[in-house]
């Protein structure tokens, strides 16, 4: 069936990299995201990357797809404080999410940024 | 920018009362879902409405229903509540794929619903 997993908990420096490893199942996903979901709000699209790219790069934002091993990675440069939260993967399952554009979510991953 | 917008931040309802969780974007879009996030399983999709009147289960549809009479607004409805369904719900809407494939969905800021 459609999975999508993370590793629950990550712990940063300030200053040093982060990165954040999510796996998924559904070898069809056109379209994998990120969101970013900080104390008490909703989730907010970080960005996303197309099935037929290996890399993709926003800003201290990078992110990672192997497509062979179904394995996205997001890596947040010169990690800030400001960057703690909790940060999911997703994948559009289907060609292109079908009709209904319906995404598959990981079970987040929380960054804990220490200065 | 998008919004989506949910009626309450915090809600606390007792046991057995029938609840409404309120959502309504603003930006014409076609799809529209509701999740609940629980701490360790991420985000589940309780039911999702493709356009108006239309719905369809998503994973965790047991002891819920959904209403969209109008293509903005697309409420929750918990018919007789239980303490199982204390969680965060969480409301997201986007555009039907169309000819642009990637629609991502816009987000609430979610609903802290406590069942006593």
């Amino acid at each position: 069936g459609e999975d999508v997993e993370q590793s629950l908990f990550l712990s940063v420096r300030e200053g040093d990299s982060s990165v954040i490893n999510c796996t998924y199942t559904d070898s069809s996903s056109t379209y994998l995201y990120w969101y970013k979901q900080e104390p008490g709000a909703g989730l907010q699209l970080l960005t996303y990357i197309f099935s037929n790219m290996d890399m993709k790069q926003d800003q201290r934002l990078t992110v990672l797809l192997n497509k062979k091993d179904k394995h996205l990675s997001l890596r947040i440069a010169d990690t800030q404080t400001g960057d703690s939260a909790i940060y999911f993967c997703a994948e559009s399952p289907g060609p292109y999410g079908g009709a209904t554009n319906k995404l598959i979510f990981g079970t987040g991953t929380l960054l804990a940024v220490q200065p | 920018d998008v919004k989506v917008t949910q009626s309450s931040r915090y809600l606390v309802k007792r046991t057995g009362e029938k609840v409404f969780l309120e959502c309504v974007q603003d930006m014409d879009h076609e799809n529209m879902f509701w999740y609940r996030q629980d701490p360790g399983l991420g985000l589940r999709l309780i039911y999702f409405s493709y356009d108006v009147k239309m719905k369809e289960k998503g994973d965790i549809p047991e002891g819920y229903s959904v209403s969209r009479e109008k293509k903005e607004r697309f409420s929750l409805i918990l018919e007789s509540a239980s303490t199982n369904q204390t969680s965060m719900y969480l409301c997201a809407s986007s555009l039907a794929p169309g000819t642009v494939f990637n629609q991502p969905q816009h987000f609430g800021d979610g609903t802290r619903l406590s069942i006593l």
